[in-house]
């Protein structure tokens, strides 16, 4: 099945205690980037990847680090979280990023929800 | 500045009547728009897509229309049923070749018996 996985699917941590979410995708996509849900603000970008070893920045990624060390792999490292960190997040890949014929549709994780005390 | 928005956060509607989600974008350079679908603890699910260079696209009881003139752009589910129940998200790339989606802030579809 196509899928992307994000683990956890909940945490709650504490300030300063550096954690990584982990995002796998078994669809063989070039693309992948990293949202953060907020009430009222919608989904904003953290970070992408354009590919293996291509990675950079979104709209909002002051606290977070990404690596693209193989293809399938994503992970969102926090290294000194803090409260206002505390959101749902949300992996997402796509075949490419071409507009076109479904080359940039992103298809979704089911969500990490992070809570920084 | 770029920014997508929507027209009304919420919306109810009867079952079996057609719903019509709104999204108003800023950025005449817009190039792409996706609609999706997010139900309670999920992900957002991809719906329907449209190009710049179309003013309308039909899937599976739904209907994406954009007017580039007034930077509008609808989702259109016939028949609503139960199932549709979720919050619905526009987005765009702000430009050709740019590289992210932006958002919109979300409506909530309800449908009432």
């Amino acid at each position: 099945e196509a899928q992307v996985t994000q683990n956890p699917r909940y945490l709650i941590t504490v300030t300063g205690k550096k954690l990584t979410v982990t995002c796998s995708q078994n669809m063989n996509h070039e693309y992948m980037s990293w949202y953060r849900q907020d009430p009222g603000l919608g989904l904003r970008q953290i970070y992408y990847s354009m590919n293996v070893e291509v990675t950079d920045k979104g709209d909002v990624p002051e606290g977070y680090k990404v690596s693209r060390k193989e293809k399938r792999n994503f992970p969102l490292i926090l290294e000194s979280p803090s409260p206002n960190q505390t959101s749902l997040y949300f992996c997402a890949s796509s075949r490419t990023w071409e507009p076109g014929p479904r080359g940039n549709i992103q298809y979704f994780g089911a969500g990490t929800r992070l809570s920084v005390l | 500045g770029e920014s997508v928005g929507l027209h009304l956060p919420t919306l109810s509607v009867q079952e079996g009547d057609n719903s019509i989600i709104n999204c108003a974008y800023s950025n005449s350079a817009s190039d792409y728009f996706i609609w999706y679908k997010q139900e309670s603890g999920k992900g957002p699910q991809f719906i329907i897509d449209i190009r710049s260079n179309m003013d309308k696209r039909q899937g599976q009881r739904v209907t994406v229309l954009l007017n580039k003139t007034v930077k509008h752009l609808s989702l259109q589910i016939a028949a609503t049923q139960p199932g549709d129940s979720a919050v619905y998200f526009c987005a765009e790339t702000p430009e050709e070749g740019a590289q992210k989606l932006v958002f919109g802030q979300g409506t909530r579809l309800t449908i009432n018996p």
